[in-house]
C-alpha cells in the first residue's frame, strides 16, 4: 500500500531558528496535508495542498506540494517553544471529505529556549 | 470546521474486557473515520463508518474485534473487544472538512490494557 516517509524521527532546534521537514512517497497523492499533534490531543490540520507545485503559507508555516506529486515539505520560520510537537504529513489519493488519509510516521520537534 | 467530542478521554481496562468509545460531531457528516495510534507511532486507519451501512474495515482490522456503530449522521461508536495489552493505543475519530481539505480529529481516547 501507499507509504509516506518522514525523516528524521526527531529534530532539535534552537528557538528562533528555521526548520524544514520533508515527506516523500513512492506513490502519487492528489492532496497533501500537514498536521501537528500536541501531547494528549488529536492532530490539528496546519496546511492543506491541492495542486502540484502549490506553495501555501499559514503564518510562520510554509508548505509546498511537489511537482511530481510524490513529495511535500513544511517550513517553520523563527521557531518558538510552542512549535514543539509531532508533525505528520498525510496524503489523499482523492481530494474530498470522504477519502481516507495515509499518514507518515511523524517528526517530533523539540525547540530549545 | 466540525467540533468533535470524543469520550472517554482515557481508560485503563482489564484484559479480556471490552471498551466502547463514543464520538459526537456538532454537524452532520457522511463519513466518520476511526484511527489507531500505537505508542510512538503514526495513525493507522481502522475503518470508515458510513451512516446506514456497515463499516468498511482496513486490512488487518476485523469487525469482530472492532465493531462500529453509526446510528445517525452525527454520532459513532467504536468498540475494542476482548482487549489485550497489544490494544493499548490512542484511538481517534475523525471527519472530513466541508471544503474537502483534510480531516478534523477528536482529542482521542488513550487506552491502556493491563
Amino acid at each position: 500500500g501507499q507509504q509516506l516517509n518522514q525523516s528524521p524521527q526527531s529534530m532539535f532546534i534552537q528557538e528562533g531558528e528555521d526548520v524544514s521537514m520533508n515527506c516523500t512517497s513512492s506513490s502519487i497523492f492528489n492532496t497533501w496535508l500537514w498536521y501537528k499533534q500536541d501531547p494528549g490531543e488529536g492532530p490539528v490540520l496546519l496546511i492543506a495542498l491541492y495542486k502540484a507545485g502549490e506553495l501555501t503559507s499559514n503564518g510562520r508555516l510554509t508548505a509546498q506540494f511537489g511537482i511530481t506529486r510524490k513529495d511535500s515539505f513544511l517550513n517553520i520560520s523563527a521557531s518558538i517553544p510552542s512549535d514543539v510537537g509531532i508533525y505528520f504529513c498525510a496524503g489523499q489519493l482523492i481530494a474530498g471529505a470522504n477519502s481516507k488519509l495515509t499518514f507518515g510516521k511523524g517528526i517530533t520537534l523539540s525547540v530549545r529556549p | 470546521s466540525a467540533v468533535i467530542s470524543q469520550k472517554p478521554s482515557r481508560d485503563i481496562c482489564q484484559r479480556g474486557t471490552s471498551l466502547t468509545i463514543q464520538c459526537q460531531v456538532d454537524s452532520q457528516v457522511t463519513m466518520m473515520f476511526w484511527y489507531r495510534q500505537q505508542p510512538g507511532q503514526s495513525l493507522t486507519l481502522i475503518a470508515t463508518a458510513n451512516q446506514g451501512s456497515e463499516a468498511t474495515y482496513e486490512s488487518g482490522f476485523v469487525i469482530d474485534k472492532f465493531p462500529i456503530s453509526r446510528p445517525n449522521l452525527t454520532f459513532s461508536t467504536l468498540t475494542v473487544s476482548n482487549m489485550s495489552p497489544e490494544d493499548s493505543s490512542i484511538y481517534l475519530c475523525s471527519v472530513g472538512t466541508p471544503n474537502g481539505g483534510g480531516y478534523t480529529f477528536g482529542s482521542g481516547t488513550r487506552l491502556t490494557v493491563v
